[in-house]
């Protein structure tokens, strides 16, 4: 099993439109949670960080987290062709993968107008 | 200053050369990282410096050698590397090792092995 699975996608979605992005880790010990937005040929972007269970808000940007279930999902509102990129869902393990992050393999999100 | 910086932003090397990648942050972060990504895969670590000593290294072919000159400074040298390098090379810090916090990347040397 994946330590971090996502949405297998790609996801489309039309310019307005709420897009979901889920993902599940499988380290129960898991302490930090992050997601990163990385367009075509860049680096990776940090746009959202959580470590409690439930909602955090920035923006048109909500992160969902679900400790029990393992689970943490990113919704954009009112997605903009300019959301179009790979997001990364990443997991700060426990244990002796302390300070090692764990991403999962990315869901490639396309807004069409 | 609130960003990550690495040069050069591009590279071509020949599989005998010798050459050099730079990190460099003023965050006062005092963890450093290099990442390897190829084409369509997320970010897969090579090596992770904290408070200036490496404090992981996943196995990385000896070809790979890291430094951290300071607290600041991070590099990668590279030597006689193998087509199969050709990659993204990414550099990330962050602020605490001792806490599981954010983690800022560069913007990437794009390296291309002949």
């Amino acid at each position: 099993q994946k330590e971090v699975e996502q949405n297998s996608g790609p996801l489309s979605v039309p310019e307005g439109a709420i897009a979901s992005l889920n993902c599940t880790y499988s380290d129960r010990g898991s302490q930090s949670f992050f997601w990163y937005r990385q367009y075509s040929g860049k680096s990776p972007e940090l746009i959202m960080s959580i470590y409690s269970n439930g909602d955090k808000e920035d923006g048109r940007f909500t992160a969902q987290l679900n400790k029990a279930s393992q689970y943490v999902s990113l919704l954009i509102r009112d997605s903009q062709p300019s959301d179009s990129a790979t997001y990364l869902c990443a997991v700060y393990a426990g244990g002796t993968s302390y300070g090692k992050l764990t991403f999962g393999q990315g869901t490639i999100l396309t807004v069409h107008p | 200053d609130t960003e990550v910086t690495q040069t050069p932003k591009h590279l071509v090397m020949g599989m005998t050369n010798k050459k050099s990648l730079k990190c460099e942050q003023h965050m006062g972060h005092r963890a450093m990282y290099w990442y390897k990504q190829k084409a369509k895969k997320p970010p897969e670590l090579m090596f992770v410096y904290s408070y200036e000593k490496l404090s992981i290294n996943e196995s990385v072919p000896s070809r790979f050698s890291p430094e951290c000159p300071n607290s600041s400074l991070l590099n990668l040298h590279l030597h006689a590397l193998q087509p199969e390098d050709s990659a993204l090379y990414l550099c990330a810090s962050r602020p605490d090792p001792r806490l599981y916090n954010e983690q800022f990347f560069g913007p990437g040397t794009r390296l291309t092995v002949l």
